[in-house]
């Protein structure tokens, strides 16, 4: 069984500062995407990861992909208010599908305090 | 474009009742696939569907869920006999063939 360990899965900070949260497996993931979730919405795609080492840049958020596609992380720089929500990794599972069937880590909640 | 459509987005049952969840893909996407997030939990996959045909559906539950995505109309989650450990966020998304999915806004059972 494939799983995402996320962290740290609470994270409170003042606007302006950065941080990074992680996304952690044992094992190999062909891709990983990010979503971010706010209260009473569905996950919305922020980016997909695809090669090793791969470093993806949006806006204020910056991914990056391990070396051994076992591992990635996201950096927020000069955090914002509207930066709060629920910030979720996953993972294509299963044999014989691509991103149809995910594995989601169990999130990491930000918040950002103005 | 219209996204992934989710109806009702809020559902109370008594416990033994039957809930009916809905999901209308985006257009042109042929493939439907439901998700569970339980409170304090993270998001898991429950049923891949395709038009008439279940692709996979390792995630259900064995017993009192069911799914399908018929020919003409949205794909339904039906749970039987709902018990208060079913009270989740359900969430339906939709792709074309082999790329991103988009999910829905989710429905939101609460069984009383």
């Amino acid at each position: 069984t494939q799983l995402l360990e996320q962290s740290p899965q609470f994270l409170s900070i003042q606007e302006g500062e950065n941080l990074t949260v992680y996304c952690n497996s044992s094992s190999v993931f062909s891709s990983l995407q990010w979503y971010r979730q706010e209260p009473g919405e569905g996950p919305v795609l922020l980016v997909t990861v695809v090669t090793g080492g791969e470093v993806k840049k949006l806006k204020r958020l910056t991914f990056q992909f391990g070396d051994a596609r076992k591992d990635s992380s996201l950096h927020i720089t000069a955090a914002q208010p509207g930066d709060t929500g629920l910030y979720l990794c996953a993972g294509p599972s299963g044999d014989n599908f691509g991103n149809e069937k995910l594995t989601f880590g169990t999130g990491t909640r930000l918040t950002i305090i103005p | 474009n219209a996204g992934v459509m989710q109806n009702p987005r809020h559902l109370v049952r008594r416990r033994g009742q039957e809930a009916r969840l809905r999901c209308s893909p985006m257009k042109g996407h042929s493939h439907v696939y439901w998700y569970r997030q339980l409170p304090e939990e993270g998001l898991k996959f429950m049923v891949y569907l395709q038009k008439e045909n279940i692709i996979d559906e390792s995630g259900m539950p064995k017993e009192r869920f069911s799914a399908e995505f018929p020919k003409e109309g949205p794909s339904i989650l039906r749970i039987q006999q709902v018990v208060r450990g079913d009270s989740a966020a359900y969430f339906c998304a939709s792709s074309p063939p082999g790329n991103t999915i988009y999910f829905g806004e989710g429905s939101w059972l609460t069984v009383v």
